[in-house]
């Protein structure tokens, strides 16, 4: 079952513009991360956020995460060409010890040269 | 080396067919998974091993049967699949941390874009 929303659905910007992408959850979570997926390939896994954080930074990317509102953002700057791609947030249950991703329904970036 | 190899990259198949998928990683990864995803959608979790047994079933059907010959391998086997079983396939493998509250990056494979006629 999905759990997370994303919005928007589909985002188109030009290069150097910051992107923000929106998440929403319905449960308790013990972290969300975030990945991107290229063309329908695999998942790359972008940033990692516990529960008891509220930002967190890797090198373009700034994601916040809001537990009492259940979200989180992720904002990438200064965006480029390769940045396009589908971005997925996912948050963890634990579950028997080890962690169950539920993916949220993501949002397509274009970022045009 | 923090690959997840897949194969095959594409698979044709029969509704009367049987094949497998195949995951490897050489990471020491003691979880692996096998999600389904379809076309702009997200992932969805089917199989979850955890040292080598079989822990999570997302309730899938058994013409889907998971192996997990060792702890790098990962199978996946298919039998009289329904053409709304077409999906890009992905395996993913993580520390597989068994304590309650740690964090566990999953790394995931090219996947495997199956089509079934």
């Amino acid at each position: 079952s999905q759990q997370g929303e994303e919005d928007p659905q589909a985002l188109s910007i030009q290069e150097g513009e910051n992107a923000t992408m929106n998440c929403s959850y319905k449960t308790s979570i013990n972290n969300l991360q975030w990945y991107r997926q290229n063309s329908g390939r695999g998942l790359v896994h972008l940033i990692l956020i516990r529960s008891n954080e509220r930002e967190k930074h890797s090198g373009r990317l700034r994601v916040t995460l809001d537990t009492s509102k259940k979200s989180s953002s992720l904002l990438i700057t200064a965006s480029r060409a390769a940045d396009t791609a589908s971005y997925f947030c996912a948050t963890v249950r634990m579950n028997t010890g080890f962690q169950k991703l539920v993916f949220g329904t993501g949002t397509r970036l274009l970022v045009s040269p | 080396d923090t690959e997840v190899t897949q194969t095959p990259k594409h698979l044709v198949m029969g509704m009367t067919n049987k094949k497998s998928l195949k995951c490897e990683q050489h990471m020491g990864h003691r979880a692996m998974y096998w999600y389904k995803q379809k076309a702009k959608k997200p992932p969805e979790l089917m199989f979850v091993y955890s040292y080598e047994k079989l822990s999570i079933n997302e309730s899938v059907p058994s013409r889907f049967s998971p192996e997990c010959p060792n702890s790098s391998l990962l199978n996946l086997h298919l039998h009289a699949l329904q053409p709304e079983d077409s999906a890009l396939y992905l395996c993913a493998s993580s520390q597989g941390s068994l304590v309650l509250g740690s964090t566990d990056t999953q790394y995931f494979g090219p996947g495997t874009r199956l089509t079934v006629l």
